[in-house]
């Protein structure tokens, strides 16, 4: 079975500093990969997403992640980070089928980034 | 814009109540989840439905139960909830299942005493 694992439950960092969210998954097939928000009492949102071609996606509000097969990683960046982006961030699966529960998303427990001024 | 919408933001409900869930979607996916997610364990899936009148079961469908009669509005049922049910709600959508990416509704939190 698939399994997905956000390395660290809470990330403190300081406003205009680098950020790093890890997630590994372990999965024997190809997958799809997705990075979510979820902003305080709201649901989630698509942060970017991998399916094919370029290893290193771009999303949306400056964040981008990198699809390593070698490694089952798929880190989640931003160069700079903002007060806004105070969230907690998913990390979520698909093994790409679509027969019963194939291509279901499954997700990681999340991160909760907390940015201080 | 895809718009998932569910019927109450938070919600207050006695021990024993039948309690209702209600997510609607307006770009007519095939798909909708409804989700159970608490703190330090993420998102769980209950139940999914790939079509009208078709549902099949996630990971904790125990003590739960859905209803689909249309496209566009997939129901949770709590037939008598407990306490250990207090939890965010969230419901999502897919267009097909190849498309793989989910949209979320804002949430429910429900909160049984």
């Amino acid at each position: 079975a698939q399994s997905v694992t956000q390395l660290d439950s809470q990330v403190p960092v300081f406003e205009e500093a680098p950020v790093e969210l890890r997630c590994n998954y372990s999965s024997s097939v190809s997958v799809y990969l997705f990075w979510y928000v979820q902003y305080p009492n709201q649901g989630l949102q698509l942060l970017l997403k991998y399916l094919s071609g370029s290893t290193l996606v771009k999303g949306i509000n400056g964040f981008e992640a990198e699809f390593n097969k070698s490694q089952t990683s798929f880190h989640l960046r931003k160069p700079s980070v903002h007060i806004s982006d105070t969230a907690e961030y998913f990390c979520a699966v698909s093994d790409g089928g679509y027969g019963g529960s194939q291509g279901n998303l499954i997700f990681g427990k999340g991160t909760k980034l907390s940015v201080k001024p | 814009d895809v718009k998932v919408t569910q019927s109450s933001r938070y919600l207050v409900k006695r021990t024993g109540e039948k309690v209702f869930l209600e997510c609607v979607q307006d770009m007519d996916h095939e798909n909708m989840f409804w989700y159970r997610q608490d703190p330090g364990l993420g998102l769980r899936l209950i139940y999914f439905s790939y079509d009208v009148k078709m549902k099949e079961k996630g990971d904790i469908p125990e003590g739960y139960s859905v209803s689909r009669e249309k496209k566009e509005r997939f129901s949770l049922i709590l037939e008598s909830a407990s306490t250990n049910q207090t939890s965010m709600y969230l419901c999502a959508s897919r267009s097909r299942p190849s498309s793989y990416e989910q949209y979320f509704g804002p949430g429910t939190r429900l909160t049984v005493t």
